[in-house]
């Protein structure tokens, strides 16, 4: 799996909408990006994943970058319930057997 | 369709003492993945399971073991339990279709507490 880095932590205030980076230059041509994020006292949960081109669930936005070196999550309008760190992880989906590499993520604190 | 369960949710040892943790994955799916959680080390792989099998193993002393039953159901096991020890453990189990983008669903975690 590729190495990603992220800010160690970032701010928001509630309803503004949050841009969260992550870098991975090392990714290869079959790496899958995927965020998870882990509120507090629970398990990680899945937010989104994309290959090459820019994605949207109900939860968020994930923007990759033309050369795929970098990505950015978008939450539209933060709320209270958004505070978690989050995970970004660059891996090879099938042939990584349930193996998700964790980076330390971003914790995010949202201000009401 | 309920979540990922994991017992007990909390339990403390003593150094020398096993512990066995159990996992029930969604039902439907059949890959089961543990993962170790220290502020120190953060999120760590140990192990995955699929149709009884371990196809894939973390970085981990071999007091670390796992197995997986026919109904997927999974239970990990540490022996001669060390201070180190200490974590939250997470069960997350997948589908398993062989793509890329499967996704994981963690359950809530298993704190040990080694003493």
């Amino acid at each position: 799996d590729a190495k990603t880095t992220q800010p160690n932590s970032m701010e928001s205030n509630e309803e503004e909408p949050v841009h969260l980076p992550c870098n991975h230059s090392t990714i290869s041509g079959t790496d899958y990006i995927h965020w998870y994020r882990q509120l507090p006292s629970q398990g990680p949960e899945y937010v989104i994943h994309g290959l090459t081109s820019n994605v949207n669930n109900r939860m968020a936005s994930l923007a990759i970058a033309e050369d795929r070196k970098s990505s950015t999550l978008i939450l539209h309008r933060a709320t209270l319930r958004d505070a978690a760190v989050y995970y970004c992880i660059a891996n090879a989906g099938g042939t990584s057997y349930g193996k998700l590499t964790f980076g330390q993520g971003t914790i995010l604190t949202v201000h009401p | 369709k309920a979540g990922v369960t994991q017992t007990p949710r909390y339990l403390i040892k003593t150094r020398g003492q096993q512990v066995t943790l159990s996992c029930s994955p969604i039902s439907g799916h059949r890959s089961v993945s543990w993962y170790q959680q220290t502020p120190g080390q953060g999120l760590q792989f140990l192990f995955e399971y699929f149709s009884e099998t371990q196809r894939n193993k973390g970085n981990f002393p071999g007091r670390f073991s796992g197995r997986q039953f026919s109904n997927s159901r999974s239970e990990m096991n540490v022996s001669t339990l060390e201070l180190g020890d200490s974590a939250l453990y997470l069960c997350a189990s997948s589908l398993e279709t062989g793509s890329y983008t499967d996704t994981q669903y963690f359950g809530p975690g298993t704190r040990l507490t080694v003493l």
